[in-house]
């Protein structure tokens, strides 16, 4: 099976910079995704990395470290709007099957 | 272009009645999914499908049904809906498989009593 951790609440400031982790237990790895929810809204994808590194979109990056199941979303230039949940989702070997963290909510005040 | 499209918005039911969740995507898409999310928590994937006439179970498939008989609908069936269903229903659309970006429908939120 697979199993995510990320923190359940992130507080920033607007213009800050904001780091979500996620570490993953996986019996089969493919990819690792990232995800954003407003509140009543539906998700969003924001990013997609299969390979470790650094993905940059915009004010959004992306990092994946396979050798230690962990990655992170980075958020720069922080807006109001930014204000959500963000999801990372693991997805299995055979690249037909999301599994989805408990969302991390993050807050952002001006 | 309409992308991901979920009916109803709203339902209420009561234990044991059995219901169908529409949902339809006018993008070509092969992969469609169906996630539920209950409050505060991740989406769990009950069932999915490859293709037309293709699907597979998810982590959460009991108590649940679909087909798959065009490209375009992906109808998810409550057999005999329960309070432990009461949540918040996805579906998701991708090009390709599961590693493409899901596209979701704007959700349908039911409540079993």
């Amino acid at each position: 099976g697979q199993s995510l951790e990320q923190p359940s609440e992130v507080t920033a400031v607007e213009g800050a910079i904001v780091q979500i982790n996620c570490t993953y237990q996986t019996s089969g790895f493919y990819g690792l995704s990232w995800y954003q929810q407003h509140d009543g809204g539906a998700p969003t994808f924001l990013s997609y990395n299969a390979l470790d590194g650094l993905e940059e979109t915009g004010r959004f990056s992306s990092f994946l470290s396979r050798s230690d199941s962990y990655g992170y979303l980075l958020l720069q230039e922080l807006q109001m709007k930014d204000s959500a949940s963000y999801f990372c989702a693991v997805l299995n070997n055979a690249g037909n099957m999301l599994t989805f963290g408990g969302g991390t909510r993050l807050m952002v005040k001006p | 272009n309409a992308g991901v499209t979920q009916t109803p918005k709203f339902q209420v039911l009561k234990t044991g009645q059995s219901m169908t969740l529409q949902c339809a995507q006018d993008m070509n898409h092969e992969y469609m999914s169906w996630y539920r999310q209950d409050p505060g928590m991740g989406l769990r994937l009950i069932h999915y499908s490859v293709g037309a006439g293709i699907t597979d179970q998810g982590e959460v498939p009991n108590g649940y049904n679909v087909s798959r008989s065009t490209t375009e609908d992906f109808p998810l069936r409550l057999l005999s809906a329960a309070p432990s269903q009461t949540s918040v229903y996805f579906c998701a659309s991708s090009l390709g498989l599961a590693a493409d970006t899901q596209y979701f429908g704007p959700g349908t939120r039911l409540t079993v009593l």
